[in-house]
């Protein structure tokens, strides 16, 4: 069945430095990549997405990748703040369906 | 200032009782959803509705019984829940275009923190 694997479970970097969140799926038909930040007892809120037609996209610190061929797209945070301590999801649409396959989640923490 | 609210916050039950979680969507969506956050564990689809249609069981157990009234209110009825369905259950909607396989952003609620006795 389809599902989308995220690496790692946990990251810590210390403040100012990059964070990168790694995430492959099975489902060559997924077009759409969204992630989500969840901060500690908070909803999960879109922070980036980037469609299948499209290799990069930023936004300020954040940048998200796609490799259709190898079927990984990764989230990167630079110059981290203590802000951006929370648990992040990828998760991959599934075309002609209401269904997002969510990835594990990395707890990312950012140490002053 | 949330498009999607949730109630109760928090519910303790016990493994006999019958209890009901509600949400509701401000933002004029299409399509909503139940999902499933349990330690550790990805997001778990449970149910979807478009327009007030079920569109997706994703094996849920019949213990747990949806229920949407209309395309801003969606209910999750539970029943003799066991101790295994304590989690954090997660309401959220989107605005869907099924016809161009455009899924919508997600907006979630704050959820609904269960613990079954």
């Amino acid at each position: 069945g389809e599902n989308v694997e995220q690496h790692p479970s946990t990251l810590s970097v210390q403040e100012g430095d990059s964070a990168v969140i790694k995430c492959t799926y099975s489902d060559s038909a997924s077009n759409y990549f969204p992630w989500y930040k969840q901060e500690l007892g908070k909803r999960p809120q879109l922070i980036i997405d980037i469609r299948s037609n499209v290799g990069e996209k930023k936004d300020q610190r954040i940048a998200v990748t796609l490799n259709k061929t190898a079927k990984h797209f990764s989230l990167h945070i630079t110059e981290t703040q203590p802000e951006d301590s929370a648990v992040y999801f990828c998760a991959a649409s599934i075309p002609g369906t209401y269904k997002y396959i969510f990835g594990t989640g990395t707890r990312l923490k950012v140490l002053a | 200032e949330t498009g999607v609210t949730q109630t109760p916050r928090h519910l303790v039950m016990g493994m006999t009782n019958k209890k009901s979680l509600k949400c509701e969507q401000h933002l004029g969506h299409n399509a909503m959803y139940w999902y499933k956050q349990s330690a550790k564990k990805p997001l778990e689809l449970m149910f979807v509705y478009n327009f007030k249609e079920q569109t997706e069981n994703n094996s849920v157990p019949s213990r747990f019984s949806p229920e949407c009234p209309n395309s801003s209110h969606l209910f999750l009825h539970l029943h003799t829940l066991q101790p295994e369905d304590s989690a954090l259950y997660l309401c959220a909607s989107s605005q869907d275009s099924f016809t161009s396989g455009y899924t919508g952003e997600l907006f979630f609620g704050e959820g609904s923190r269960l613990t079954v006795l």
